[in-house]
């Protein structure tokens, strides 16, 4: 067990609805990245934030969008869903900023979009 | 830009044999280089990590990796693999100092022979 906390385990949902995925870092750690993960692309960053702000972007769409709140939760909206967007999403959190600091990685977000 | 080649996309070893996956990553400057392990249904475990002095690295779970920069290569080592083993490796890199995530290898699905 990491110590990182995502919910919900799994989710269905249908193209072009909107879901949230939530995720609960360790305890002290200030950044939270976000991951995806698919057959076609493999695992790829989408973006990080440290202790409330955006600190780093990856290959995030336009439709997704994430934030960092008071309390260091972070969640990852997913929009306009298309078939495409099928992947498990990983929550990783490290106590800095810098990938120096070791990620410790949750268990992930099975999304499925019929 | 940086990226990570992982040459094989499955390897399988009998239990007791040594192993060796190979990665390959492209960056200009020195990077941070890590391999991750991901059981089936879990998220990723970091088994260790380089950044900078020793070349050779120790892990957990009797893995270690030998950074060699004439080679780009960080290849990760076990001497005798258990059937615990069976799970599938990726290599990642980071840029140093930087705001970034990881960038990932296509990872090495490494099977256990009996």
């Amino acid at each position: 067990d990491s110590g990182v906390t995502q919910t919900p385990k799994h989710l269905i949902t249908a193209t072009g609805q909107r879901v949230t995925l939530r995720c609960s870092p360790r305890s002290g750690d200030l950044s939270v990245y976000w991951y995806q993960q698919s057959l076609d692309q493999g695992l790829q960053f989408l973006i990080q934030y440290y202790n409330g702000e955006e600190r780093a972007k990856g290959n995030i769409l336009e439709r997704f969008s994430a934030q960092q709140f008071p309390d260091l939760h972070s969640e990852l909206n997913l929009s306009s869903l298309e078939l495409g967007d099928s992947a498990l999403y990983f929550c990783a959190s490290s106590v800095g900023g810098d990938p120096l600091y070791e990620q410790y990685f949750g268990p992930g977000t099975r999304l499925t979009v019929t | 830009a940086q990226s990570v080649t992982q040459p094989d996309i499955h390897i399988t070893v009998s239990e007791g044999a040594s192993l060796e996956l190979r990665c390959n990553y492209s960056y200009g400057a020195t990077p941070y280089l890590f391999w991750y392990v991901q059981s089936p249904g879990q998220g990723l475990q970091l088994l260790l990590k380089y950044f900078s002095g020793d070349t050779l690295v120790q892990g957990i779970k009797g893995f270690e990796a030998e950074f060699k920069r004439s080679q780009s290569s960080f290849n990760l080592r076990k001497p005798s693999v258990h059937w615990s083993d069976a799970a599938e490796y990726f290599c990642a890199v980071a840029s140093g100092g930087g705001a970034d995530g990881l960038t990932f290898g296509k990872g090495t699905h490494l099977i256990i022979q009996p």
